[in-house]
């Protein structure tokens, strides 16, 4: 079964760092996503991506976070200043638009440790 | 804006006993409605979901859940419950294909032998 793939699992970095988190969304998807998770809070959505562009986005990305689709495959999340309050969880998500509904597939999630 | 409310933070129940989530959501219009499981350490897992139809859907695992439009509820059901179960359940709610899933704040679910 097509799943939504997410590397690295774990990536630790030094405040004000640029990291990258890269997913893999399931082939025949056209809407991708980022969700991110502190620990013990609940999931929040980032980022919506259509179209080679953002659909729409949360409070929660700001300029420090962007968004691409660099090839066919690939889904990246790029911080580009890492703070210590983005350490959390980040999921990256897909769907394929039909019937109007929006069935989103997650990826095991990216563990971002901030130092 | 939609928003989901899960009442209960913390939910303990014995193995083979029966199980019921809360979720309470807003949002103006239909809503698209979805059970997610998170084991420890893991990603999100879907359960269920509700788009239209019958009210009463069914899952994976065993579990159901119930769209009720005048309470604004979709409540997770299971019968019997195994130690297995013990995770973490997010309710959330979405709209039209693209558009993001608002989640609840999760329930914990222990399950005691």
């Amino acid at each position: 079964e097509p799943e939504v793939t997410q590397t690295p699992s774990h990536q630790v970095t030094q405040m004000g760092q640029e990291v990258i988190l890269r997913c893999v969304p399931i082939s025949n998807h056209l809407y991708f996503y980022w969700y991110r998770q502190i620990l013990g809070q609940k999931v929040e959505f980032l980022v919506s991506f259509y179209n080679n562009e953002i659909s729409e986005k949360s409070e929660i990305f700001d300029d420090q976070f962007s968004v691409e689709r660099p090839d066919g495959s690939n889904f990246t999340l790029k911080i580009r200043s890492t703070k210590l309050e983005d350490s959390a969880m980040y999921f990256c998500a897909s769907s394929q638009p039909g019937q109007g509904y929006n069935e989103q597939f997650f990826g095991p999630g990216t563990r971002l440790t901030v130092l | 804006a939609q928003s989901v409310t899960q009442p209960d933070i913390h939910i303990t129940v014995s193995e083979g006993a029966s199980l019921e989530l809360r979720c309470n959501y807003s949002y103006g219009a239909t809503p698209y409605l979805f059970w997610y499981v998170q084991s420890p350490g893991q990603g999100l897992q879907l359960l269920l979901k509700y788009f239209s139809g019958d009210t009463l859907v069914q899952g994976i695992k065993g579990f159901e859940a119930e769209f009720k439009r005048s309470q604004s509820s979709f409540n997770l059901r299971k019968p019997s419950v195994h130690w297995s179960d013990a995770a973490e359940y997010f309710c959330a709610v979405g709209a039209n294909a693209g558009n993001m899933l608002t989640f609840g704040g999760g329930t914990r679910l222990m399950v005691k032998p």
